[in-house]
């Protein structure tokens, strides 16, 4: 079936330094991209996404990009700060369909002071 | 309520027993679903409502599951004979119909089978 890899499953990096998370998708259909934020025992939260129509979005710090040829889009996270550490999960529609979402397995984000 | 909300926020049940958990999405708000995450791991598709679509209940791990939702209203997940393996932070999430796609998360049902 379809699905969504997220890599890396880990990731510890130091205050101020840049983050970046990929995934891969299946449904060559797909063409919403969501980003969610997860902090400890909190519901995810929608913090970027990004549409097929465009390559780059950037909002403030963080900047997701979009490679529909390769089917792979990544979240940058530049100047982290220890709020930024949670898991953070990526998503595909699935099938053209605004609503059926598949999720990667998340990344969990350090950062260290 | 102005967001997605789901109760219990935490059950224990004994193992074998059947637990039905609620989600109430926001008002308008036309598909909903069902994910279940494990501690420590990703978001897992269980059920997908879509209007009066029939539901997409690809994500179903066995027979002992199923939802129900009446229009675009509640929805109720049903775990029958629970095991220990059911153990997990069960989420809703509705959309809006409309333009946006953004998934609106409950705070989760915390299922604990002893």
């Amino acid at each position: 079936g379809e699905n969504v890899e997220q890599h890396p499953s880990t990731l510890s990096v130091q205050e101020g330094d840049s983050a970046v998370i990929k995934c891969t998708y299946s449904d060559s259909a797909s063409n919403y991209f969501p980003w969610y934020k997860q902090e400890l025992g909190k519901r995810p939260q929608l913090i970027i996404d990004i549409r097929s129509n465009v390559g780059e979005k950037k909002d403030q710090r963080i900047a997701v990009t979009l490679n529909k040829t390769a089917k792979h889009f990544s979240l940058h996270i530049t100047e982290t700060q220890p709020e930024d550490s949670a898991v953070y999960f990526c998503a595909a529609s699935m099938g053209g369909s605004q609503g059926n979402l598949i999720f990667g397995k998340g990344t969990k984000l350090s950062v260290k002071p | 309520g102005a967001g997605v909300s789901q109760s219990p926020s935490n059950k224990v049940t004994e193992k074998g027993k059947d637990v039905e958990l609620r989600c109430d999405p926001i008002s308008g708000h036309t598909a909903l679903y069902w994910y279940r995450q494990r501690l420590g791991q990703g978001l897992e598709f269980l059920i997908y409502f879509q209007g009066n679509s029939a539901p997409d209940k690809s994500g179903l791990p066995s027979d002992r599951f199923s939802a129900e939702r009446t229009g675009e209203s509640v929805s109720t997940l049903t775990i029958q004979r629970t095991q220990q393996e059911d153990s997990a932070v069960y989420l809703c999430a509705s959309f809006p119909h409309s333009l946006s796609t953004e998934a609106f998360f409950g705070q989760g049902t915390r299922l604990t089978v002893v």
